[in-house]
């Protein structure tokens, strides 16, 4: 299967620094997602990004599908957004296959 | 926008009984459905996939006859966890596409406690 793998796997910020999360893969993808698990274990859909650039608010995120990798920016970072972020990518069959994830803890 | 929801959202139960956990597609229709499973600390695992028609596929490793499977119609899936152990215990996640190759739309997770 698919292979994913995310760094850094933790990251402290100060609150209002900028950061980039990656993830890398495998093989070829037909779906790739970013998330954001929240405390409880939501997790919360950040982007649909099989390829191309996406932006929302402070969030951005850019995939090169033909260098297998994503990554995912949080500009003017807050403490509401630490938490786990995930990359997963689904190849033929649809099954979404999730990286490690990384720790972000943004302090005050 | 799509949702998929899951019930019970907790539950706590004894070792040696089956526990049965309901994923739903609420405005859409699935064919397939995932479920993966995660323990603390750590990233989500697939554990199968449900076919709606036809019997659930399970990634290796997985036993299929401890991890019943059943794709009821195409907005419900159930996984059922039989003699529950509590290394079973676990935070268990449905997820549904809404069509082939677009966005998959999570559950909110089942937290089981086996006593």
């Amino acid at each position: 299967g698919i292979q994913v793998e995310q760094s850094p796997p933790d990251l402290i910020l100060q609150e209002g620094a900028n950061s980039t999360l990656r993830c890398n893969f495998s093989d070829s993808v037909n779906n790739l997602q970013w998330f954001h698990q929240n405390p409880w274990g939501q997790l919360i859909n950040l982007f649909y990004i099989p390829s191309g650039t996406k932006q929302n608010g402070r969030l951005s995120a850019t995939t090169v599908a033909t260098e297998r990798y994503s990554l995912l920016y949080i500009s003017s970072s807050q403490t509401t957004d630490s938490g786990v972020y995930f990359c997963a990518v689904a190849g033929n069959n649809n099954d979404m296959r999730f990286g490690a994830g990384t720790r972000l803890t943004v302090k005050p | 926008g799509a949702v998929v929801s899951q019930h019970p959202s907790r539950v706590i139960c004894k070792s040696g009984t089956s526990v049965k956990i309901e994923c739903r597609s609420l405005d859409f229709q699935a064919t397939t459905m995932f479920w993966y499973r995660q323990f603390p600390k750590q990233s989500l695992m697939l554990m199968a996939t449900s076919n709606e028609g036809s019997k659930a596929t399970y990634e290796q490793g997985v036993e299929k006859d401890k991890f019943l499977i059943n794709h009821a119609s195409l907005t419900l899936s159930t996984l059922t966890v039989t003699s529950a152990h509590p290394e079973d215990s676990s935070f268990y996640i449905c997820s549904a596409p809404m069509s082939r190759w677009e966005t998959q739309y999570f559950g909110p997770g089942t937290r089981l406690l086996v006593l």
